[in-house]
C-alpha cells in the first residue's frame, strides 16, 4: 500500500532555532500534501495543503511566514518551523495524496514531535 | 461545509465484547467517509473507508462500518474486541467535489480491558 515517510520522528531544539521536517512519499507521487498539527489529547488541524509545484494554501489563522511549506517534487514535502518557541510544540503529521487516483485517500506519515526548550 | 461527530470521547470495552463507535456528519453534498486509527507517537492509519456503493464497508483487522444516510452515520464496529485494538480512533469527512478538504472528528479513545 501507500507509504509516506516522515522524518525525524523526534526533535528536540532550543528556543530561536528553525526546524525543518520532511515528509515523502514512497511508492506514488504525491500531487497534494497536507500539514498537520495536533495537541495532545486533540484531533488533527489542517494547516496547509500544498500541491506540487505551486503555493501552499494556508488555514486562517497559521502563520505562513512562521511554517514554511515547500513542495518541490512529487514526493517530498518539507515543513520549516522558523525561529521555534515552546509554544510552537506540538505533534505534526503529515499526509500525501495523488489526484491521479479517483477516491484515493490521504495516506498519513507517523508524525514529527516537536519539542522547543 | 463538512463537519463530524464522534460521540464519546472514552470507550472502555471488555476483550471479547463488542465495539462501538459513533460518527455523525454533517454534509450538503455527498460524502465521502473514513475511519482511522492512531496508536501512540504515530501518525494515521486507514482502517476503512465509504465512497460510493455498497454502504457497508469492511476494513483491516475485522472492523466494519455501515453508511447510514437517513442517520447521518458512519459508526465503526468489531464483533470482538483485542487488547491490541486500544489506540485513538478519528471519523472523518470529505466531499466529492473537493476530496483535498478532510475534516476530522475529535476522536474517541478505545480502551480494551482484559
Amino acid at each position: 500500500g501507500a507509504v509516506v515517510s516522515q522524518h525525524p520522528s523526534w526533535v528536540i531544539c532550543k528556543s530561536g532555532t528553525s526546524v525543518k521536517i520532511e515528509c515523502r512519499s514512497l511508492d506514488f507521487q504525491a500531487t497534494t500534501m497536507f500539514w498537520y498539527r495536533q495537541f495532545p489529547k486533540q484531533s488533527l488541524m489542517l494547516m496547509a495543503t500544498s500541491n506540487e509545484g505551486s503555493k501552499a494554501t494556508y488555514e486562517q489563522g497559521v502563520e505562513k511566514d512562521k511554517f514554511l511549506i515547500n513542495h518541490a517534487s512529487l514526493t517530498l514535502s518539507t515543513l520549516t518551523v522558523t525561529s521555534a518557541h515552546p509554544e510552537d510544540s506540538s505533534f505534526y503529521i503529515c499526509s500525501a495524496k495523488s489526484s491521479r487516483v479517483s477516491n484515493q485517500p490521504q495516506h498519513f506519515g507517523d508524525g514529527t514531535r516537536l519539542s522547543i526548550l | 461545509a463538512q463537519s463530524v461527530t464522534q460521540l464519546g470521547s472514552h470507550v472502555s470495552v471488555s476483550e471479547g465484547a463488542l465495539v462501538l463507535l459513533r460518527c455523525n456528519y454533517s454534509s450538503s453534498v455527498p460524502p465521502y467517509l473514513f475511519w482511522y486509527v492512531q496508536y501512540p507517537n504515530q501518525g494515521l492509519q486507514l482502517l476503512l473507508k465509504y465512497t460510493t456503493g455498497a454502504t457497508l464497508v469492511k476494513g483491516i483487522n475485522g472492523f466494519e462500518a455501515e453508511f447510514k444516510k437517513s442517520e447521518t452515520s458512519f459508526h465503526l464496529t468489531k464483533p470482538s474486541a483485542h487488547m491490541s485494538d486500544a489506540a485513538e480512533y478519528f471519523c472523518a469527512v470529505s466531499d466529492l467535489a473537493n476530496n483535498n478538504d478532510m475534516r476530522f472528528g475529535a476522536g474517541t479513545r478505545l480502551t480494551v480491558k482484559p
